[in-house]
């Protein structure tokens, strides 16, 4: 069974563009979350999607956006790009929301300059 | 507010030497804690998940206990090898809002 998946794997990005990053989970995975890690900062909760439905959210201003489409498919969108979005965005899937088992992707790489 | 504080913050162990993390919490109300092992460059992989009634559970090497009157969670590693070198993050997830709260992690280095 493939793992999850991320693309793109690197991206750099200016200040004010806009970025899409992508995620496929695990077949049959029906949860997905997303995650910034900054060395700074962290791992720090960004979003959680479940049948389509947002589930819950970080603390993260509205530039932060993503959707869950029905075949499970997640993406995040950041708009108009902070040189502190830098970051290393992971996606974890599951099978189902809180006690099950969360399997991550690689990451996608975002620099910003 | 909820938080997860790890100790220590970096540690250096010998090959073959046993080591244990310490993840101390405040979230609640409490429904489960995982241990997370991230090699760097990749993302986490799960090492445990315990929930309330879980006092101990083992995963190869690795035994993670849980004592949640105290609200504190340990990472046993026995007998650790060089590929044991890596960050290790405790996650505790809310029960009430379902949210999750990440410790800072310990980084493990195992020297030869």
């Amino acid at each position: 069974k493939a793992g999850v998946t991320q693309t793109p794997r690197y991206l750099i990005k200016t200040r004010g563009q806009q970025v899409t990053l992508s995620c496929s989970p695990i077949s049959g995975h029906r949860s997905v979350s997303w995650y910034q890690q900054t060395p700074g900062q962290g791992l720090q909760f960004l979003f959680e999607y479940f049948s389509e439905t947002q589930r819950n959210k970080g603390n993260f201003p509205g530039r932060f956006s993503g959707r869950q489409f029905s075949n499970s498919r997640s993406e995040m969108n950041v708009s108009t790009l902070e040189l502190g979005d830098s970051a290393l965005y992971l996606c974890a899937s599951s099978l189902g929301v809180n006690s099950y088992e969360q399997y991550f992707g690689p990451g996608t790489r975002l620099t910003v300059t | 507010k909820n938080q997860v504080e790890q100790s220590p913050q970096s540690l250096i162990i010998l090959e073959g030497k046993n080591c244990t993390l310490q993840c101390n919490y405040t979230v609640s109300p409490f429904s489960n804690l995982r241990w997370y092992k991230q090699d760097t460059g990749r993302g986490p992989v799960s090492l445990t998940i315990m929930t309330f009634s879980e006092n101990t559970k083992s995963n190869g090497r690795y035994t993670a206990t849980l004592d949640a009157d105290t609200k504190q969670s340990s990472l046993h590693i026995t007998a650790s090898q060089l590929s044991d070198s890596a960050s290790y993050i405790c996650v505790v997830r809310e029960n009430a809002g379902n949210m999750l709260t990440f410790g800072g992690g310990t980084r493990l280095m195992v020297k030869p």
